[in-house]
């Protein structure tokens, strides 16, 4: 069946400017996930949705990153005045949602953000 | 979350089995041991995962030990195609929470 998936794969954008990634999960998750990866660094967790809610925003870098998620499936982060330290692989993931049990996340292959 | 610790790199000739070890001697005992990978330019793909027992799917074989305090990934028949970082990561099943990725071992398939 049909993965995540990812748009752009790659965009180049002008600092200042502001910039939307989407994400679509796999039909039927509830839970979705957005982490960033800078070039040669690990997985750094930025927000998670439970359906259409966000319980946890704790790892938003700064207030020009927002996210919302519509109909508890495509999610849109977005970045506002873009700066050079925003470069980064975005990656989306998601999961099925049950109380106890393993939650393996699936994720998408990523959108390559590049501010100039 | 538990911490995990894994050698940064390894090699593996291609056809042998490529065995990767992950230290988790913090791990409490409702932490699910996951393993993902991620291949250049790619997002991470899971692997496997367990709780107490070994646990065996089409893509590899999760070794734990009785105490729960180290694992073993096993890719029984590596092949150029696995070269990649591995994750080990231990995680409470709490709802929805995200997946803390260390730096993982680069394992390279040598042909």
């Amino acid at each position: 069946g049909a993965g995540v998936s990812q748009s752009p794969s790659n965009k180049v954008t002008e600092k200042g400017k502001d910039v939307e990634l989407r994400c679509d999960p796999i039909s039927g998750h509830t839970a979705l996930y957005w982490y960033r990866q800078s070039l040669g660094q690990g997985l750094e967790f930025l927000i998670y949705f439970q359906g259409n809610s966000a319980p946890d925003k704790s790892g938003l870098p700064s207030d020009r990153f927002s996210a919302e998620r519509t109909g508890g499936s495509v999610s849109t982060l977005t970045i506002q005045r873009t700066q050079q330290e925003d470069s980064a692989v975005y990656l989306c993931a998601s999961s099925f949602l049950w109380v106890g049990g393993a939650h393996e996340q699936y994720f998408g292959p990523g959108t390559r953000l590049t501010v100039t | 979350d538990a911490k995990t610790t894994q050698p940064p790199s390894m090699d593996c000739a291609e056809g042998r089995a490529a065995n990767l070890p992950c230290n988790h001697s913090t791990i409490s005992g409702n932490e699910y041991v996951y393993w993902y990978r991620q291949i250049h330019s790619q997002g991470p793909q899971y692997i496997i995962h367990g709780l107490k027992n070994n646990e065996t799917n089409e893509m590899a074989s999760l070794i734990i030990t009785e105490d729960r305090k180290s694992s073993t990934l096993i890719l029984p028949h590596a092949t150029l195609r696995d070269t990649a970082v591995y994750y080990c990561i231990v995680r409470v099943e709490n709802y929805g929470q995200n997946f803390v990725f260390g730096p993982g071992t680069r394992l390279s398939v040598l042909p």
